[in-house]
């Protein structure tokens, strides 16, 4: 089975602290997402790796910064955590290969709160 | 620029009757996947169903089915049988067939079975 962890289940931070929120998978994925998921607005892409130390923008990128330094880990990192960063924030993964590459693996969300 | 849309916030079946969820989505592309997600309480979002563009069949898996019309856009999920562990956020969502494999999202509708 694919796994996808996620370091922290629950997080509260103060306004302006550097936040880090990490994300393992190890089904040797080569595909990394990071969304956000807010009530009525459903999930938005933050941030997306095809490969080590590659990142592209999503649709809501301010704010934020990635970091890819092996294949199985991406981590999302708030330079500046502002109250307007307070989410649910989910990682996916998802396979390259032509017969497995439509389906996104969750995790279980990190439940982010800056205060 | 892609757009998934649910218009059904929530959304409440009586255990044992079927649901139709509904969805609808704009792209310019022709060749594409599109994707029912389910994420029940405090639990991973798991794949439901897909499908693709090209293939005029409708999805099936099990008691759940997709109504794919692909000239309207629309692309609704019937949950027949349904079953109290059917309760959850279900999030419509579509993917280019080509190219970056990132998801785009509806709203979500949150699903009630009551007993």
């Amino acid at each position: 089975d694919v796994k996808v962890t996620q370091s922290s289940r629950y997080l509260v931070k103060r306004t302006g602290e550097k936040v880090f929120l990490e994300c393992v998978q190890d089904m040797d994925h080569e595909n990394m997402f990071w969304y956000r998921q807010d009530p009525g607005l459903g999930l938005r892409l933050i941030y997306f790796s095809y490969d080590v130390k590659m990142k592209e923008k999503g649709d809501i990128p301010e704010g934020y910064s990635v970091s890819r330094e092996k294949k199985e880990r991406f981590s999302l990192i708030l330079e500046s955590a502002s109250t307007n960063q307070t989410s649910m924030y989910l990682c996916a993964s998802s396979s390259t290969n032509r017969d497995k590459s439509y389906e996104q693996y969750f995790g279980p969300g990190t439940r982010l709160t800056v205060t | 620029a892609q757009t998934v849309t649910q218009s059904q916030p929530e959304m409440s079946v009586q255990e044992a009757e079927t649901v139709t969820l509904s969805c609808t989505y704009d792209t310019s592309e022709s060749d594409y996947y599109l994707f029912w997600y389910k994420q029940p309480p405090s639990r991973q979002m798991i794949l439901v169903i897909r499908q693709e563009a090209y293939k005029q069949q409708n999805a099936t898996e099990n008691r759940f089915s997709v109504n794919f019309q692909k000239a309207a856009k629309s692309f609704s999920l019937k949950i027949s049988d349904s079953q109290l562990g059917d309760a959850a956020m279900y999030f419509c969502a579509y993917r280019r067939r080509q190219g970056a494999q990132k998801l785009v999202f509806g709203q979500g509708t949150r699903l009630t079975i009551n007993p």
